[in-house]
């Protein structure tokens, strides 16, 4: 069964610096998302993504983050700055217009994302 | 705005025992769609369900059947006989578009 796969699984990084987190869609997909989970709390819509543009976004996708699709496969969220209170896990999900109907999105399995 | 509510937290069975989980949704949309995920301790998100706004029917699939009741804005979710390895949290989200609003989700222990 086609898979999101996101990597890092686990990234550590130090306040005040970048990071980029990385996903690969299912390759037939062609809408892509990022949510936000802080610990022990919901699943946050963060941004949506389609034909090379921002769909929509959140009013937690600020100015310090950013979305890209470099390449054919890959999806990239980017925090520039980062601060404490980014530590979360993020999923990057995809779907293409007939699988949001039918089943919702494939979500990848996350990046937990540690700043200290 | 659109808003899923999960009024219980944490909930705590002994093996063997049904189990409900408790749904309830605000929309103004006449099509949405309602979903479950499963969040094992490992942190993935797993698919279990997805509903239109205009499919009530019920729904069994083994041990898990959900309860879709459009005149109360519920969607509930039933494990029979439940088992250790249905910990987890468990959430209810909403389709906006293609957007997902998730509730706070409901922690699931079942104790052997």
């Amino acid at each position: 069964e086609p898979e999101v796969t996101q990597t890092p699984s686990h990234q550590v990084t130090q306040m005040g610096q970048e990071v980029i987190l990385r996903c690969v869609p299912i390759s037939n997909h062609l809408y892509f998302y990022w949510y936000r989970q802080i610990l022990g709390q919901k699943v946050e819509f963060l941004v949506s993504f389609y034909n090379n543009e921002i769909s929509e976004k959140s009013e937690i996708f600020d100015d310090q983050f950013s979305v890209e699709r470099p390449d054919g496969s890959n999806f990239t969220l980017k925090i520039r700055s980062t601060k404490l209170e980014d530590s979360a896990m993020y999923f990057c999900a995809s779907s293409d217009s007939r699988t949001v109907r039918t089943y919702g999105y494939t979500f990848g399995s996350g990046t937990r994302l540690t700043v200290v | 705005a659109q808003k899923v509510t999960q009024a219980q937290t944490e909930i705590s069975v002994v093996e063997k025992e049904d189990v409900t989980l408790d749904c309830v949704y605000e929309t103004r949309d006449t099509t949405y769609y309602l979903f479950w995920y499963k969040q094992p301790p490992s942190g993935e998100l797993v698919f279990l369900i997805r509903r239109n706004s205009f499919d009530e029917q019920n729904e069994i699939s083994g041990r898990y059947s959900w309860n879709f009741q459009k005149s109360t804005s519920s969607f509930n979710f039933t494990i029979t006989a439940s088992q250790v390895v249905d910990s987890a949290v468990y959430f209810c989200a909403l389709s906006e578009g293609r957007k997902l609003t998730f509730g706070k989700g409901i922690t699931l222990s079942v104790r052997p």
